[in-house]
């Protein structure tokens, strides 16, 4: 069954740290950029980071450069977000995405989603 | 960065009806344009990519249109399950990738 599976979100104070996983199965992870998107409560959708399909390159919105980090383990088929210095704006639900195409560079579309992680940053 | 504007913010439709969304670029993208499809408790799903594509699955009645700064997401004749939120997001010029601020198709 191809699918991702978000996990790690949780209700943490401001300051701390979390980290975000997503365990795919079903495709060839290795094949694949995937991306990090997220929706603060209410509101719309977010891009926050993608990586490419080996790790060699990186992104960020501009609001979580410095904070966040995106890797990925493609001999555990799982993709990960750090997330570092939480900030309230940071609440939301963090979703991990496939990229639409294969191999270099990621296309920039995402065609297969989690069902999302729910971070809520909260003194 | 670049910016999307989805319009109207709120379509009120029946079932069968044609429901015709917006996205507005702030400067030109091409044909390098998405269209996602949110129901509320679930994630988005990709229907329409390159403008014209429709993703693996959807049916017909969806179809898209546009090129440049001006698109369009035509539902053809609405069905009970096409009643949700929809956003536009582009991969022109990225990073970052952006999207609209959605637009909700509810029952009239």
């Amino acid at each position: 069954q191809v699918q991702l599976v978000e996990s790690g979100g949780g209700v943490v104070p401001p300051g701390r740290s979390l980290r975000l996983s997503c365990a795919a199965s079903g495709f060839t992870f290795s094949s694949y950029g995937m991306h990090w998107v997220r929706q603060a409560p209410g509101k719309g959708l977010e891009w926050v980071s993608s990586i490419w399909y080996d790790g060699s390159y990186k992104n960020y919105v501009d609001s979580v450069k410095g904070r966040f980090t995106i890797s990925r383990d493609n001999s555990k088929n799982t993709l990960y977000l750090q997330l570092n210095s939480l900030r309230a704006e940071d609440t939301a639900v963090y979703y991990c995405a496939r990229d639409i195409g294969r191999g270099l560079p990621p296309r920039g579309y995402f065609d297969l989603w989690g069902r999302g992680t729910r971070v809520t940053v909260s003194s | 960065e670049i910016v999307l504007t989805q319009s109207p913010a709120t379509l009120s439709l029946s079932p069968g009806e044609r429901a015709t969304l917006s996205c507005r670029a702030s400067q030109s993208i091409s044909t390098y344009l998405a269209w996602y499809q949110q129901k509320p408790g679930q994630a988005p799903r990709l229907l329409i990519f390159d403008t014209s594509d429709r993703a693996t699955g959807v049916p017909a009645r969806f179809s898209g249109s546009g090129s440049g700064t001006d698109f369009t997401l035509t539902i053809s004749s609405l069905e009970p399950e096409d009643f949700a939120v929809y956003y536009c997001q582009q991969r022109s010029t990225w990073p970052p990738l952006t999207f609209g601020g959605g637009t909700k198709v509810e029952i009239k």
